[in-house]
């Protein structure tokens, strides 16, 4: 079956830009997951989807990132205003849910903010 | 805090070697644990993990890990390394309490060569 799908696989934002992240997470998994990968580090959680449900949005760095997941299926990450520290790569992962699942992840989209 | 350690950037072996990539973890409560690889410009694959049971895991293309409560170590090994084993590793556990969150190490590089 299909794995995880990222869009855009790229983005060059000039700073003050908004955007906005796709993912198409594994069907029926009820778990989704943002994460960021700055450059030569592991990857840092953002926020979490039960469902259409965030249960947890500790990791987003600012209130100019906002992550929405409104049929429990595809989310969106929109990070408005950018700044040049948002450059990074953002990945999705979905899990079919339960403690210690397997996370799947997508390609990831890099973000370049001008 | 919660926290995941790869304590090599980068990891050197001869073709047909063996190998091992080191991981040490600090959670709370009995851990689970992952071993991801990363390649150039794709998002991360699942090889292993450690939920409960029997330490040694055996995962994909040959790799293995084994769990050592007492030495609080997750490390990756693999009998006889070859050239397309090349990519960035990340070590990751799941955080208790964080809706299977996990928290990354900054990963470590492998380069067989031959």
């Amino acid at each position: 079956g299909a794995g995880v799908s990222q869009s855009p696989r790229y983005k060059v934002a000039k700073r003050g830009q908004d955007v906005a992240l796709r993912c198409d997470p594994i069907s029926g998994h009820v778990s989704l997951f943002w994460y960021q990968q700055a450059l030569g580090q592991g990857p840092e959680f953002l926020t979490y989807f039960q469902n259409e449900a965030q249960l947890d949005k500790s990791g987003l760095p600012s209130d100019r990132f906002f992550a929405e997941r409104p049929e429990g299926s595809v989310s969106t990450l929109k990070i408005q205003r950018t700044q040049q520290e948002d450059s990074a790569v953002y990945l999705c992962a979905s899990s079919s849910g339960g403690r210690g699942e397997t996370q799947y992840f997508g390609p990831g989209t890099r973000l370049l903010v001008l | 805090a919660q926290s995941v350690a790869q304590p090599e950037d980068q990891v050197n072996v001869a073709e047909g070697n063996p190998l091992t990539v080191k991981c040490t973890y600090s959670v709370s409560g009995n851990p689970y644990l992952f071993w991801y690889v990363q390649y150039p410009n794709r998002g991360l694959q699942f090889l292993l993990k450690y939920i409960t049971g029997d330490n040694l895991v055996k995962g994909s293309y040959g790799f293995e890990a084994e769990f050592n409560k007492s030495q609080t170590s997750f490390h990756l090994k693999k009998p006889s390394a070859l050239v397309s084993d090349s990519a960035l590793y990340f070590c990751a556990s799941g955080v208790s309490g964080g809706y299977n969150k996990l928290i990354f190490g900054a990963g470590t590089r492998l380069a067989v060569h031959p």
